[in-house]
């Protein structure tokens, strides 16, 4: 079955430190896979999203993120934190064939200034 | 400007009051999903429709009704609102085949439903 595991219920950075959230999926076959931010009090914003190719994918706000077929992962990086940047994080994935996406549980990031 | 509205975005009820959340895509996109949203559960999808006259079920339908009657619009009906279905609810448009595609999921900004 289908499944994403984010396994940081909450992450605290400081302002300035680089970032990595954590996602692991389980899909039967070659998974697309997403990541999306919850700013407070607003809908979700796709950050950035791997179908194939290149395994580091670029994302919008300074966001990449590494598809790692051997560990089931696709984890979310940024070099350089900005209190901006505090918010809810979700990993999802899907497939070519599929009409629907599964979402992990989030990650809430914490900022420090 | 391209937007996915709700509306209400806030309503506390009473259990067994029927309730009526809209929402509106002016996108032309194809397919629209609800979800909600609780604490520690992360995202659940309640309904989703590929087209206009299309629905189907997601993970969480119980208690839940949808129409597609217009490309545009897609309200999410309880006809007998119960306390579990206090949420934070969500609706999601997308072009072409849906979220699991290369078109991006939009996201309205959420209905906040309380019932008593």
């Amino acid at each position: 079955a289908q499944s994403v595991t984010q396994p940081d219920i909450h992450i605290t950075v400081s302002e300035g430190a680089s970032l990595e959230l954590r996602c692991n999926y389980s899909y039967g076959a070659t998974p697309y896979l997403f990541w999306y931010v919850q700013s407070p009090g607003q809908g979700l914003q796709l950050l950035l999203k791997y179908f194939s190719g290149d395994t580091l994918v670029q994302g919008i706000k300074g966001f990449e993120a590494e598809f790692k077929r051997s560990q089931s992962s696709f984890n979310l990086r940024k070099p350089s934190v900005h209190w901006s940047d505090a918010a809810e994080y979700f990993c999802a994935v899907g497939g070519p064939r599929d009409d629907k996406i599964i979402f992990g549980k989030g990650t809430r990031l914490h900022i420090l200034p | 400007e391209a937007q996915v509205t709700q509306n209400p975005r806030y309503l506390i009820t009473v259990t067994g009051k029927k309730l009526t959340v809209t929402c509106s895509q002016n996108m032309n996109h194809e397919y629209m999903s609800w979800y909600r949203q609780d604490p520690g559960l992360g995202l659940r999808q309640i309904y989703y429709s590929m087209n206009v006259e299309v629905t189907d079920k997601g993970d969480v339908p119980e208690g839940y009704k949808v129409s597609r009657k217009e490309k545009r619009n897609f309200p999410l009906i309880l006809e007998s609102p119960s306390p579990n279905q206090t949420s934070l609810y969500f609706c999601a448009s997308s072009a072409g085949g849906g979220p699991s595609s290369y078109n991006e999921q939009f996201f309205g900004p959420g209905t906040r439903l309380t019932v008593l």
